[in-house]
């Protein structure tokens, strides 16, 4: 199973820019690595995704190693309101089976 | 699009009682499943259904049943409720085969089994 490791939490001054790290040192070819976050106990909601190459959108920008092992989320100028729980994870679904493990995430903390 | 709907928000019951968490989805997506997300940790896969009439199970399926009748709806019913049950569920649903194979998530139901 291609397992993510992701620090349990993080602190980040508002305005900053936050760099969230994830390992997932058994990622396969041709598996997706997709960011979501958690905001107290709403439903996750999706951030960016990529497979090798970096990734922008205008929520944030995920960057990928290119032996694919690891990669950052980077939240260019964060705000009190992205202070939530968040998940990396490695989409191993294939044809039709579903497979997403999500961990425990990690805890960013942006402070005033 | 009013995205994934779940209800109820919050249900309690007894120990050995039955109920249905209802979701829906209005994206006409093939791909629906149920997650449960006890505190401190992340979210586990129960059941999952690739299309109407296609079902088959997570990571946790014990003490659950699905189906998928429409496109539009997947419930999730607990035959007979136990403490360990106790949890929060959200509902998710996303399209597959594409670039970008996103999930969408309901706002979860609060479950209490006393």
């Amino acid at each position: 199973d291609a397992k993510t490791t992701q620090p349990t939490s993080m602190d980040c001054a508002e305005g900053r820019a936050a760099n969230l790290p994830c390992n997932h040192s058994t990622i396969s070819g041709n598996e997706y690595v997709y960011w979501y976050r958690q905001i107290h106990s709403q439903g996750p909601q999706y951030i960016i995704h990529g497979l090798k190459n970096n990734e922008t959108n205008e929520m944030a920008s995920l960057i990928i190693t290119e032996d694919r092992k690891s990669s950052t989320l980077i939240l260019p100028h964060a705000t009190l309101r992205d202070t939530a729980v968040y998940y990396c994870i490695v989409d191993q679904s294939q044809g039709g089976s579903e497979k997403l493990v999500f961990g425990k995430g990690m805890k960013l903390t942006v402070n005033p | 699009n009013a995205g994934v709907t779940q209800t109820p928000k919050f249900q309690v019951l007894k120990t050995g009682q039955s109920m249905t968490l209802q979701c829906a989805q209005d994206m006409n997506h093939e791909y629906m499943s149920w997650y449960r997300q006890d505190p401190g940790m992340g979210l586990r896969l129960i059941h999952y259904s690739v299309g109407a009439g296609i079902t088959d199970q997570g990571e946790v399926p014990n003490g659950y049943n699905v189906s998928r009748s429409t496109t539009e709806d997947f419930p999730l019913r607990l035959l007979s409720a136990a403490p360990s049950q106790t949890s929060v569920y959200f509902c998710a649903s996303r399209d597959r085969g594409t670039t970008n194979e996103k999930l969408f998530f309901g706002s979860g139901t609060q479950l209490s089994v006393l």
